[in-house]
């Protein structure tokens, strides 16, 4: 097993457009955590999965931003009409269940121009 | 609500010198505590844990204690090498989660260890 998985690594989109991450993560682990984390700040929490069900999104997560993770295997997270503050490196992590060790991906840095 | 305060960086040292980055939390009941470190262009990486009050947790010569009296989980390391260069974070999971286990962080403590 290599871990948890992030594409794209780097996406440049013009505002306006929508664009969307992917997250693979280590298997049978049955939660995965998305985050974003902004220059010179820690990660912050922006929603959660067990298995196929989302459990629980920040307030941080605005109605343009939606996540799912179809069979309960890989994650994916879009973000419509992206906005110049939506510029952010997005993390996903990934755990085997409550308790356990979150396993962190490298990220998927957006730059919005 | 739950946080995690770190000290500013950067922390500049020479390799070999003594590490301590400082980091308190406020939150009830009895979280979890946690060091990650992000190296360049890396995603982050669990470096140590504590669980109850009065653990130490150590790796890789790193090592922090788990202080209830003081709210705190200060990151120590007795002689810093080039290598440790990185982005430490400190951070917390609440006790209550209410299902879910997600992290609270500090805003990082970037490390630079000079020969």
């Amino acid at each position: 097993d290599t871990g948890v998985s992030q594409n794209p690594r780097h996406k440049i989109t013009k505002r306006g457009q929508n664009v969307t991450f992917r997250c693979d993560p280590i298997s049978e682990h049955n939660r995965l955590y998305w985050y974003r984390q902004t220059l010179g700040q820690g990660p912050e929490f922006l929603t959660y999965f067990q298995n196929e069900a989302q459990l629980e999104k920040s307030r941080l997560l605005s109605d343009r931003f939606s996540a799912e993770r179809p069979k309960g295997s890989f994650s994916t997270l879009e973000i419509q009409r992206t906005e110049q503050g939506d510029s952010a490196m997005y993390l996903c992590a990934s755990s085997f269940g409550l308790g356990t060790d979150a396993f962190f991906g490298q990220g998927t840095r957006l730059t919005v121009v | 609500g739950n946080s995690v305060t770190q000290m500013e960086g950067p922390v500049t040292l020479s390799e070999e010198a003594f590490l301590t980055i400082n980091c308190t939390y406020t939150a009830t009941g009895y979280p979890s505590l946690f060091w990650y470190v992000q190296y360049p262009g890396e995603g982050l990486q669990l470096l140590l844990k504590a669980t109850k009050a009065d653990d130490k947790g150590s790796n890789k010569g790193f090592e922090a204690t788990y202080r209830k009296e003081t709210t705190s989980f200060h990151l120590e390391k007795g002689s810093v090498q080039v290598s440790d260069s990185a982005v430490y974070f400190c951070a917390l999971i609440p006790s209550f989660t209410g299902g879910g286990n997600k992290l609270t962080f500090g805003t990082g403590t970037q490390l630079k260890v000079e020969l």
